[in-house]
């Protein structure tokens, strides 16, 4: 699986569009991009994920690079309870592809 | 649906006990995982299984052991338990491996204390 890189950590105001960008410039062709979410100590939250095309779902928008190599998770009106670590993750289409987790960004919400 | 479902939610251990840690999902998923999680640190797969009666290794899976006997349990075994175990785990379920239908849920995590 490709090596992501993002971003320790980030703030947004709330109400705001939060934008979390990553880089993933080794992605093969047939590697999907996944963002998932951690909540303090929770479980991780799956958000969303997409091949080469954008994609919106109801918790936010996916906005992947023609080239592919880079992509950013819009949350586009950011609350207090978005305070997360967002994990980019970008997964082979394989059996049992594991979900390889980095660092992720720290994203902080104010109010 | 409960979803994904672990037990307990908190152990502490003594060097050398053993434990199993439970997991069972009700989403009919054919995937399961095991992940660890240590202090301010990414997750890290311990072990999957893409169906009952299969399984394999991850990235860490020295010091544990599983089984999948049904397609609803995963359970990971810790036989002598040691601090650098010292951890909290995310049992996750998945339909199968790929695209959308590859999207894992997590659990709640159990969290362990090796002492």
């Amino acid at each position: 699986d490709a090596k992501t890189t993002q971003p320790p950590s980030m703030d947004c105001a709330e109400g705001r569009a939060a934008n979390l960008p990553c880089n993933h410039s080794t992605i093969s062709g047939n590697e999907y991009v996944y963002w998932y979410r951690q909540i303090h100590s929770q479980g991780p939250q799956y958000i969303i994920h997409g091949l080469k095309n954008n994609e919106t779902n109801e918790m936010a928008s996916l906005i992947i690079t023609e080239d592919r190599k880079s992509s950013t998770l819009i949350l586009p009106h950011a609350t207090l309870r978005d305070t997360a670590v967002y994990y980019c993750i970008v997964r082979a289409e394989t059996s049992g592809s594991r979900l390889t987790f980095g660092e992720g960004t720290q994203l902080t919400v104010n109010p | 649906n409960a979803g994904v479902t672990q037990t307990p939610k908190f152990r502490i251990l003594k060097i050398g006990q053993s434990m199993t840690l439970q997991c069972t999902q009700d989403m009919n998923h054919n995937y399961m995982y095991w992940y660890r999680q240590d202090p301010g640190m990414g997750l890290k797969l311990i072990y999957y299984s893409v169906g009952a009666g299969i399984t394999d290794k991850g990235e860490v899976p020295n010091g544990y052991n599983v089984s999948r006997s049904t397609t609803e349990d995963f359970p990971l075994r810790l036989e002598l338990a040691a601090p650098s175990q010292t951890s909290v785990y995310f049992c996750a379920s998945s339909y199968s491996g790929t695209g959308a239908m590859g999207t894992q849920y997590f659990g709640p995590g159990t969290r362990l204390t090796v002492l």
